[in-house]
């Protein structure tokens, strides 16, 4: 497989729940980075990975929990999410450095009941 | 506050002519914009680039034109496709730090 992949691509989940999201990548990037597409709101970078340590976090809630255990996956753990959290998920990498271009994952639609 | 802007969340444009997306930013500290299409379903895929440096970068039936002065990046697609059709994101950045989107352009290319 190429690219960027994420899986699941569907998700709906209860508030109570807790649910993992998945990347990965098969460019040799050494950065990857999540990002939120809420509708008719411009992406919102979440999370940057870069040599798989975390260097940007964005203040977003605890409730969103990453984690890049290698350079190629990055998972988007998540619990007690509220029902405005419901947005497409996306994976994203790049080479080292975060204005290098970022090529996208196909993106989890996550719905919160 | 939303440094990128795409006023128009929509165009729809005859086959064959000009699409002309916008893009306004307001952070004069960046440096490097792109372009990044969107087709359902799919993730966003990188169309073109432009650096600070430059007003004008074409590849093929793309061509990007940056002034800084008016804080203002344009999209040309000529002749437009109808696989041209999806949802236009432009992005800019100051080198070091993090892209910034914009809401996107949803373009639909009339047979």
């Amino acid at each position: 497989e190429t690219g960027v992949t994420q899986t699941p691509r569907h998700l709906v989940m209860g508030m109570t729940n807790k649910k993992s999201l998945k990347c990965e990548q098969h460019l040799g990037h050494n950065a990857m980075y999540w990002y939120k597409q809420s509708a008719k709101k411009p992406l919102e970078l979440m999370f940057v990975y870069s040599l798989e340590e975390r260097v940007e976090n964005n203040s977003v809630p605890s409730r969103f929990s990453p984690e890049c255990p290698n350079s190629s996956h990055l998972f988007l753990h998540l619990h007690t999410l509220q029902p405005e959290d419901s947005a497409l998920y996306l994976c994203a990498s790049s080479h080292l450095g975060a204005t290098d271009t970022q090529y996208f994952g196909p993106g989890t639609r996550l719905t919160v009941l | 506050d939303q440094q990128v802007k795409q006023n128009s969340p929509s165009l729809s444009v005859q086959e064959g002519r000009i699409s002309i997306l916008n893009c306004d930013y307001t952070n004069s500290m960046f440096d490097y914009f792109l372009w990044y299409k969107k087709y359902p379903a799919e993730g966003p895929t990188f169309l073109i680039s432009i650096s600070s440096i430059k007003d004008k970068n074409e590849d093929g039936r793309f061509t990007v034109f940056l002034n800084k002065s008016a804080k203002h990046l344009s999209l040309h697609i000529v002749p437009s496709q109808p696989g041209d059709s999806a949802v236009y994101f432009c992005a800019a950045s100051q080198t070091g730090n993090q892209f910034y989107f914009g809401t996107g352009t949803s373009l639909t290319v009339i047979p």
